[in-house]
């Protein structure tokens, strides 16, 4: 199947300090990719669906200026996440999807952000 | 809009035993629907997929789900249990307009020896 690479793995921020967290479709080219986040022990929430060239759309209750969102190729999205506080520790996953309707999404192998 | 119900939490099967997670939707239309496991600290790998045509799916890792419709269920089954699936399983349905994905709760399995 298709590859998503989505790095860094596990990232510590201070308060206050911005994080950066990149997913590469490494061998298609990925018209849409989205962002979940995932509390433990719960299920993946949907933060935003990120369209190359685009802005990102945000689900209700995510704050856009917090979460910044860029997809600025076929193959990248980042995902920023601006003055960290300890509530955004979490686990953020990026999926990508090919244009292609009836195709999966594949998943990045996530990115665990703790904020001290 | 669409939801997704996975009614256990925690499921417990001895290794080689049979397995069935369960796993029902809501959805206006024809959904496309996809389990996935997730182990811990790590990314969705893909199980098996229906969107559309025989209503039982064979996956990977010998797993298989049949989509109910009268039910609306796709739950998932596998005839014997290995100590490596234990893992997390999502069940979710995709939003064709959006293609973006809701997820049930998930299913923690843990295997006996």
């Amino acid at each position: 199947g298709a590859v998503v690479s989505q790095h860094p793995s596990r990232v510590i921020c201070k308060s206050g300090t911005s994080v950066k967290i990149e997913c590469r479709s490494l061998d298609f080219q990925a018209t849409t990719m989205f962002w979940y986040r995932q509390f433990p022990k719960q299920s993946l929430m949907l933060m935003a669906t990120s369209n190359e060239g685009s802005k990102a759309t945000y689900e209700q209750g995510v704050e856009k200026d917090k979460f910044l969102i860029n997809h600025a190729s076929l193959t990248l999205s980042t995902l920023t996440v601006t003055s960290a506080h300890p509530e955004d520790s979490s686990f953020y996953i990026c999926s990508a999807r090919l244009w292609q309707s009836n195709t999966e999404a594949f998943f990045g192998q996530g990115t665990r952000l703790t904020v001290v | 809009a669409q939801s997704v119900t996975q009614p256990d939490i925690h499921i417990t099967v001895s290794e080689g035993a049979s397995l069935e997670l369960r796993c029902n939707y809501s959805y206006g239309a024809t959904p496309y629907l996809f389990w996935y496991v997730q182990s811990p600290g790590q990314g969705l790998q893909l199980l098996l997929k229906y969107f559309s045509g025989d209503t039982l799916v064979q996956g990977i890792k010998g797993f298989e789900a049949e989509f109910k419709r009268s039910q609306s269920s796709f739950n998932l089954r596998k005839p014997s249990v290995h100590w490596s699936d234990a893992a997390e399983y999502f069940c979710a349905v995709e939003d064709t307009g959006r293609r973006a994905l809701t997820f049930g709760s998930g299913t923690r399995l843990q295997v006996q020896p």
